[in-house]
């Protein structure tokens, strides 16, 4: 079972280029969300789906872009890397809203320098 | 935005013995959900337990069981029997009931098992 798979694992990007961050899931789950997580501070979301072709903003989007063409993708955009999105990087999913847990990527850990 | 407020930065419990986990959350809504999740040094995160706010009855799950104070807005994870695999991150983290749409975690707590 492979549930959320996220890549890359790990990644050092220059000031001002730009990646994309992949997300997969095989769950048929309409709820995708990404999310950083810094030191202290827990984990802020980014951007979320409730399914595809729909996508809003979350607590910190700034610098991010979505979108979600199919049910099982949802790829994280950065544009103009800057040192303050150097952080971990959760993507997450879950069948649909109220009591049914998020299923958690094994994050990617990103470095801009 | 809902506020999800983990008290102890650091804990540590002795193995074998008990300790629990402090969460306090914010909200003005009846309907929700509460959630603790593990993130062991592999950065994966694992959920220990979940509770309905509409349920009375506590949560339990083998060694992890909750106290559910709704009136407190309090919800703790205890974790009986310690063991040192227990070691890692614990997060709490809210859902909505209304909009579902979001989960909102607090700063975590890191657990350190002592043999």
């Amino acid at each position: 079972n492979a549930g959320v798979t996220q890549t890359p694992k790990f990644r050092i990007l220059k000031i001002g280029q730009s990646m994309t961050l992949q997300c997969t899931q095989d769950m048929n789950h309409n709820y995708m969300y990404w999310y950083r997580q810094d030191p202290g501070m827990g984990l802020k979301l980014i951007y979320y789906s409730v399914g595809a072709g729909i996508t809003d903003k979350g607590e910190v989007p700034n610098g991010y872009n979505v979108s979600r063409s199919t049910t099982e993708d949802f790829p994280l955009r950065l544009e103009l890397a800057a040192p303050s999105q150097t952080s971990v990087y959760f993507c997450a999913s879950s069948l649909g809203p109220l009591n049914t847990e998020a299923f958690f990527g094994q994050g990617t850990r990103l470095t801009v320098v | 935005a809902q506020t999800v407020t983990q008290s102890q930065p650091e804990m540590s419990v002795q193995e074998a013995e008990t300790v629990t986990l402090s969460c306090t959350y914010d909200t003005s809504e009846s309907d929700y959900y509460l959630f603790w999740y593990k993130q062991p040094p592999s950065r994966q995160m694992i959920l220990v337990i979940r509770q309905e706010a509409y349920k009375q009855q506590n949560a339990t799950e083998n060694r992890f069981s909750v106290n559910f104070q709704k009136a407190a807005k309090s919800f703790s994870l205890k974790i009986s029997d310690s063991q040192l695999g227990d070691a890692a991150m614990y997060f709490c983290a809210y859902r909505s009931g209304n909009t579902g749409n979001q989960f909102y975690f607090g700063t975590g707590t890191s657990l350190t098992v002592i043999p």
